[in-house]
């Protein structure tokens, strides 16, 4: 299958400062990535979907000031948690999705970064 | 309200067993759904899509069945090892072709 990756794995950082998470598509060119979040023993959370040369949608609840999205490539969108907090805290993922071809639709993920906010 | 529901929150099974995980889903009219595996602390593994128009597919030990009517998928592994032990997540996708997953069901195999 394809691979994605992200980077950093796992950050720590003091509360009010500002975190940004890559995920690249590496084998493919995805017009469309996802960021999602997991808290422990729970599913994954859609926050934002992310469009290649475009602004990117949020879920409800998910405020765009704080997790500001950029999609500046086919291969690479990146996640900036701003003024992070200890509610923040969380594990966060992405997704690229095959636009085309035989794998159409389907959506691999990264590894996660872990967040950890004191 | 729209709601994805697996069976159960844990399933433990023999070595060499068909382990088979259930999906059911409601108020949803998927196009495709996804079946993932996830391991602790990381991120979801992709196993198997299959569409509306679809009825089974299969990948060497994987088997996803996919019922419209029921509005249920099933996952089978076949000739389970202790290997396959981990969380498995049924995903459905809705508009944007944005993903909504179950809860997961958490596999053990045992020796």
């Amino acid at each position: 299958g394809a691979v994605v990756s992200q980077h950093p794995s796992r950050v720590i950082c003091k509360s009010g400062t500002s975190v940004k998470i890559e995920c690249r598509s590496l084998d493919f060119q995805a017009t469309t990535m996802f960021w999602y979040r997991q808290f422990p023993k729970q599913s994954l959370m859609l926050m934002a979907t992310s469009n290649e040369g475009s602004k990117a949608t949020y879920e409800q609840g998910v405020e765009k000031d704080k997790f500001l999205i950029n999609h500046a490539s086919l291969t690479l969108s990146t996640l900036t948690v701003t003024s992070a907090h200890p509610e923040d805290s969380s594990f966060y993922i992405c997704s690229a999705r095959v636009p085309w071809g035989p794998g159409a639709d389907t959506q691999y993920f990264g590894p996660g970064t872990r967040l950890t906010v004191l | 309200s729209q709601k994805i529901e697996q069976n159960s929150e844990a399933l433990n099974i023999q070595e060499g067993k068909t382990a088979t995980l259930t999906c059911n889903y409601t108020n949803y009219s998927p196009a495709y759904l996804q079946w993932y595996r996830q391991d602790p602390g990381r991120g979801p593994v992709f196993l198997l899509l299959i569409r509306e128009n679809e009825k089974e597919k299969r990948k060497e030990r994987l088997k996803v069945t996919f019922d419209t009517t029921l509005k249920q998928s099933l996952f089978h592994i076949t000739a389970s090892q202790p290997a396959d032990s981990a969380t498995y997540l049924c995903a459905l996708a809705g508009g944007g072709n944005k993903l909504t997953f179950g809860t997961g069901t958490q596999l053990k195999v045992e020796l």
